[in-house]
C-alpha cells in the first residue's frame, strides 16, 4: 500500500518568486512518482514523472522536481512563477511492479495562487 | 483529437435518486479508470475497465455503486439511492494500455441534496 502526504493545502507566491510544492511518500514496493495539474475547469494534466535514472526530472512549463528516496520526498520546483502557473497540483505514485501497478495514488493537492 | 470527455460537467440530484455519469474515452483507449475526490481528499481509485470487462473494482463501494464500459458507447458510473456521502467530484481517465499514460478528463461533480 502506498500513500501520498502534500505537506501544503495552498501556497500562495507573488509572480516571478521562486516555488516548492512539497511531497512525500509511503510505500512498502518501489514507486514511479508522477505530479499533475489542473487548471480551472480542466482536467488533470501530467507534468512530470520519475520513472528511473537521474533523480532531477524536468518537465512542462518550466517545472522540475527532485527524487529524494532517502527522504521518501518528490518536491516540485519552479524557480520563477507566472500568474498562469495559478492552478492545483497533485503528487502521485503507483507501484511499479506487481499486478496492481496501474493504480495512482494522489495526495490531495496544494493550491498554488501566483499574485501580482 | 478530443480528449477524454465526461458528461454532464455538474450534476445535482436529491437523496435517493440515481446518478449517471459518462465517459468517453480518447480515440484509440480501450482502458478506462474511474477516480472520486471528496472533499478535502486526493483522488482515490475506483473502478478500472475495459471494453465490456470489469479488470479491478476493488476501489468501488460494495452498494449502489457500478460501473461499465461497453462495446458501443461510453463508460458509464451509476449510483444508485444516492446520499449526501456521495457528494464529491468524479473523474475518469483513459489510457492505450494499463501501464501507459492517463489523460484525466475534467471531472463531473455531484452534489446530493
Amino acid at each position: 500500500a502506498q500513500s501520498v502526504t502534500q505537506l501544503d493545502s495552498q501556497v500562495p507566491v507573488f509572480e516571478e518568486a521562486p516555488v516548492e510544492l512539497r511531497c512525500n511518500y509511503s510505500s512498502s514496493v518501489s514507486v514511479y512518482l508522477f505530479w499533475y495539474v489542473q487548471y480551472p475547469n480542466q482536467g488533470l494534466q501530467l507534468l512530470l514523472k520519475y520513472l528511473s535514472g537521474s533523480t532531477l526530472v524536468k518537465g512542462i512549463n518550466g517545472f522540475e522536481a527532485e527524487f529524494n528516496k532517502s527522504q521518501t520526498s518528490f518536491h516540485l520546483r519552479k524557480p520563477s512563477v507566472h500568474i498562469s502557473d495559478t492552478a492545483e497540483y497533485f503528487c502521485a505514485v503507483r507501484s511499479n511492479s506487481g499486478g496492481s501497478n496501474y493504480k495512482l495514488t494522489f495526495g490531495k493537492g496544494t493550491l498554488l495562487t501566483v499574485n501580482p | 483529437n478530443a480528449g477524454v470527455m465526461q458528461n454532464p460537467r455538474h450534476l445535482v440530484r436529491r437523496r435517493g435518486q440515481e446518478a449517471r455519469l459518462r465517459c468517453s474515452p480518447m480515440k484509440g483507449h480501450s482502458h478506462v479508470y474511474w477516480y472520486r475526490q471528496l472533499p478535502e481528499e486526493g483522488l482515490k481509485f475506483m473502478v478500472y475497465l475495459q471494453k465490456e470487462n470489469i479488470i479491478d473494482e476493488s476501489g468501488m463501494p460494495k452498494e449502489r455503486f457500478s460501473a461499465e464500459f461497453p462495446k458501443e458507447g461510453p463508460s458509464i458510473l451509476r449510483i444508485q439511492q444516492v446520499v449526501r456521502g456521495d457528494s464529491a467530484a468524479y473523474f475518469c481517465a483513459s489510457s492505450t494500455g494499463p501501464n501507459e499514460k492517463l489523460f484525466f478528463g475534467s471531472g463531473t461533480q455531484l452534489s446530493v441534496l
